[in-house]
């Protein structure tokens, strides 16, 4: 594809509901990432994948957040029982050697909880 | 522990001034740092990184190891620079996990 993809563009939804964010990574990248951007507060990395291998999750913030990834491809973030607290833009990212370190972004998800 | 710094979270130059847009961080070993940018409505995407060592719309930046610093500068601010920029850091402990900082909006005016 021409770049990473991530839907819905905008999501709002009621506390307390689960939600699943989707990320469809550049084709053939091997490595992505999950980011929440809030205002004020930056980049706040949530989790990395990298080919096979036991994803990093040390930045989700509680048991509420989980992330796969499917086939080496497309990965979802799901949130479990939303509070008004994670509405923030989720963005994704993705990256592939030779230039491992450079991260190629989505437009992102913009979720409002209410 | 990893960590960058971006003391302001605005910073506002009139066109034709000079702009420095500051980034400190914390690493044990040898970091890769990267300059990230987001216009108005656009997508967060690469502006520099350290080893190219190249000039990017007029932007550049210089690691400096001992300071622990990566600042931004460009000699003649644009109204088209106005954005988000964002420090970031990787290194190749724990994988290839990226740090950004809390990032500086610039706003450049006519």
């Amino acid at each position: 594809g021409a770049g990473v993809s991530q839907s819905p563009s905008n999501k709002v939804t009621e506390k307390g509901k689960d939600v699943e964010l989707r990320c469809d990574p550049i084709s053939g990248h091997t490595a992505l990432y999950w980011y929440r951007q809030s205002l004020g507060q930056g980049l706040e990395f949530l989790i990395y994948f990298q080919g096979n291998s036991a994803p990093d999750k040390s930045g989700l913030p509680s048991d509420r957040f989980s992330a796969e990834r499917t086939g080496g491809s497309v990965s979802t973030l799901t949130i479990q029982r939303t509070q008004q607290e994670d509405s923030a833009v989720y963005l994704c990212a993705s990256s592939s050697p030779p230039n491992q370190n450079i991260q190629y972004f989505g437009a992102g998800t913009r979720l409002s909880v209410l | 522990a990893q960590r960058v710094t971006q003391p302001e979270k605005l910073l506002s130059v009139f066109k034709g001034a000079p702009v420095e847009l500051k980034c400190n961080y914390s690493y044990s070993g040898s970091p890769e740092l990267f300059w990230y940018v987001q216009y108005s409505r656009q997508r967060l995407q690469l502006l520099l990184r350290h080893i190219s060592r190249e000039s990017i719309k007029g932007f550049t930046a210089d690691l400096n190891k001992g300071e622990t610093s990566f600042h931004l500068k460009k000699p003649f601010a644009q109204e088209e620079d106005s954005a988000m920029y964002y420090c970031a850091l990787s290194g190749n402990t724990g994988g290839f996990k990226t740090i950004f900082g809390a990032g500086t909006r610039l706003f450049v005016k006519a």
